[in-house]
C-alpha cells in the first residue's frame, strides 16, 4: 500500500531565508507525485508535479521540487519565501498503474509554513 | 470560470439533523470525490465517484451517503450529524487520466455539529 509522509507539521521561517518542506512516500509501483497549496480559508490548489521526465520540476511562483527515487523523496523548496506563501503545504501520491475507476490520491497530513517578518 | 462550486459554505447543525453539501463542476470532469479535513489529519476520502452513475467508499464513509446525480453533480449527505463529523468539507473532480492527473478542489464548507 501506498503512504506519504510529512515530516514536519509546522516550518516557522523568516521571510526572504530559504525554505524545505520535506516529503517521503512508499510505494511499490512507479508513481505520480503532487503538491498542493492552501492557502487560509481557501480549497487546495495544485503547485507543482512530478508525472515523468526531468526529476526538478518548479511552479510559477518560484518554488521546486525534485524526485529522488532512491530516496523515494519529493522535497518542496523555494530559496527566498514571501509573506504570501503563508499557507499549508500537501504533498500526495498516486500510482501510475489501476484504471480510472479506482484512481486516487494518497495525501501527507500538511506542513504549515509559518513566515516569521 | 467557477470549477468546483460546493455549498453551504458554512453550516451548524445540531446532533441528530440531516443536511446534503451540494457539488458541482463545469469542466465535464468524469471523476469527482468528497474529502473532509481535521486539523493534523491532512485529507481523508469520504466517497468517489469514477463515472455518472457509480460511487464507491473511501477511507471514512460511515454516516455519510452520496448521490451522483449526473455527470456535474454529487452530494453528499449527512442522515444523523454527529459531533465527530464537524469538519471542513472539500468536493473535488479530476478528468481522466489520459487528459491530466490534476485534482480541482471547491472552496470548502465548514461544518459544526453541536
Amino acid at each position: 500500500a501506498q503512504s506519504v509522509t510529512q515530516l514536519d507539521s509546522q516550518v516557522p521561517v523568516f521571510e526572504e531565508a530559504p525554505v524545505e518542506l520535506r516529503c517521503n512516500y512508499s510505494s511499490s509501483v512507479s508513481v505520480y507525485l503532487f503538491w498542493y497549496v492552501q492557502y487560509p480559508n481557501q480549497g487546495l490548489q495544485l503547485l507543482l508535479k512530478y508525472l515523468s521526465g526531468s526529476t526538478l520540476v518548479e511552479s510559477i511562483n518560484g518554488f521546486e521540487a525534485e524526485f529522488n527515487k532512491s530516496q523515494t523523496s519529493f522535497h518542496l523548496r523555494k530559496p527566498s519565501v514571501h509573506i504570501s506563501d503563508t499557507a499549508e503545504y500537501f504533498c500526495a501520491v498516486s500510482d501510475l498503474e489501476g484504471m480510472d475507476s479506482n484512481y486516487q490520491l494518497i495525501w501527507g497530513a500538511g506542513t504549515k509554513l509559518i513566515i516569521k517578518p | 470560470n467557477a470549477g468546483v462550486t460546493q455549498t453551504p459554505k458554512f453550516q451548524v447543525l445540531k446532533t441528530g439533523q440531516s443536511m446534503t453539501l451540494q457539488c458541482a463542476q463545469d469542466m465535464n470532469h468524469n471523476s469527482m470525490y468528497w474529502y473532509r479535513q481535521d486539523p493534523g489529519m491532512g485529507l481523508r476520502l469520504i466517497y468517489y465517484s469514477a463515472s455518472e452513475g457509480t460511487t464507491d467508499k473511501g477511507e471514512v464513509p460511515n454516516g455519510y451517503n452520496v448521490s451522483r446525480l449526473n455527470k456535474r453533480e454529487f452530494s453528499l449527505r449527512l442522515e444523523s450529524a454527529a459531533p465527530s463529523q464537524t469538519s471542513v468539507y472539500f468536493c473535488a473532480s479530476r478528468p481522466d487520466r489520459r487528459s491530466g492527473n490534476t485534482i480541482y478542489f471547491g472552496e470548502g464548507s465548514w461544518l459544526t455539529v453541536v
